[in-house]
């Protein structure tokens, strides 16, 4: 089991509500990575982190921000959420070098009414 | 641009038999190719990597094959137990560089007693 922790595991919030996903790892990777994911649908890359202080948008537009202050932290903010935005989201995390092997964590089941 | 594609019927098959799964990718030449597994709700565990100098990769009951030249990964689990039953996703490195993964959308499979 990897040492990728998400909180919370599930979230039902109302319209207009500010979130923050967390996620954190505890194997001193540099890369960190955030996917959305609709039931039986591929992974779509939203954000990703190559360090500290270093962050990109995906393929997959996104009104969601991250930040990456700590190495083991990125967390994940929607200013204001919709029901666009009800999705599972998975945050993953890998070693730099030549070889992308991603560790996940066990996501967030986000609902907004 | 990079497209992947696994087939989207799930594949049924009875415990002990063979499954085999297939990945087909387009517009690409990638350097490895790796294999996740996903249970529903969580997300997706490494299994296995195949570079592209190696034909064949194994891993107890599980076996990776990579053409290069037909552009496509079979993955097989032999004398399959219902606790195989999971969605199973390829994923190759992103042609832009090492840093990011694409994932294929996964094959269900069902492992009936």
């Amino acid at each position: 089991e990897a040492d990728i922790y998400q909180t919370p595991r599930y979230l039902v919030i109302g319209t207009g509500k500010k979130i923050t996903l967390e996620c954190s790892q505890t194997m001193g990777h540099d890369k960190m990575y955030w996917y959305q994911q609709d039931p039986g649908m591929e992974l779509h890359l939203i954000h990703y982190s190559y360090g500290v202080n270093s962050t990109e948008k995906g393929d997959l537009s996104s009104e969601s921000t991250v930040s990456r202050i700590r190495t083991e932290h990125f967390p994940l903010t929607l200013e204001s959420a919709r029901p666009s935005h009800t999705s599972q989201y998975l945050c993953a995390s890998s070693w730099q070098g030549k070889v992308d092997t991603q560790y996940f964590g066990p996501g967030t089941r986000l609902t907004v009414l | 641009s990079q497209k992947i594609e696994q087939n989207s019927e799930a594949l049924n098959i009875q415990e002990g038999k063979t499954a085999t799964l297939t990945c087909n990718y387009t517009n690409y030449s990638p350097a490895y190719l790796q294999w996740y597994r996903q249970d529903p709700g969580r997300g997706p565990v490494f299994l296995l990597l195949i570079r592209e100098n190696e034909k064949e990769k194994r891993k107890e009951r599980l076996k990776v094959t990579f053409d290069t030249t037909l552009k496509q990964s079979l993955f097989h689990i032999t004398a399959s137990q219902p606790a195989d039953s999971a969605t199973y996703l390829c994923a190759l490195p992103f042609s832009g560089g090492y840093n990011k993964l694409i994932f294929g959308a996964g094959t269900r499979l069902a492992v009936h007693p």
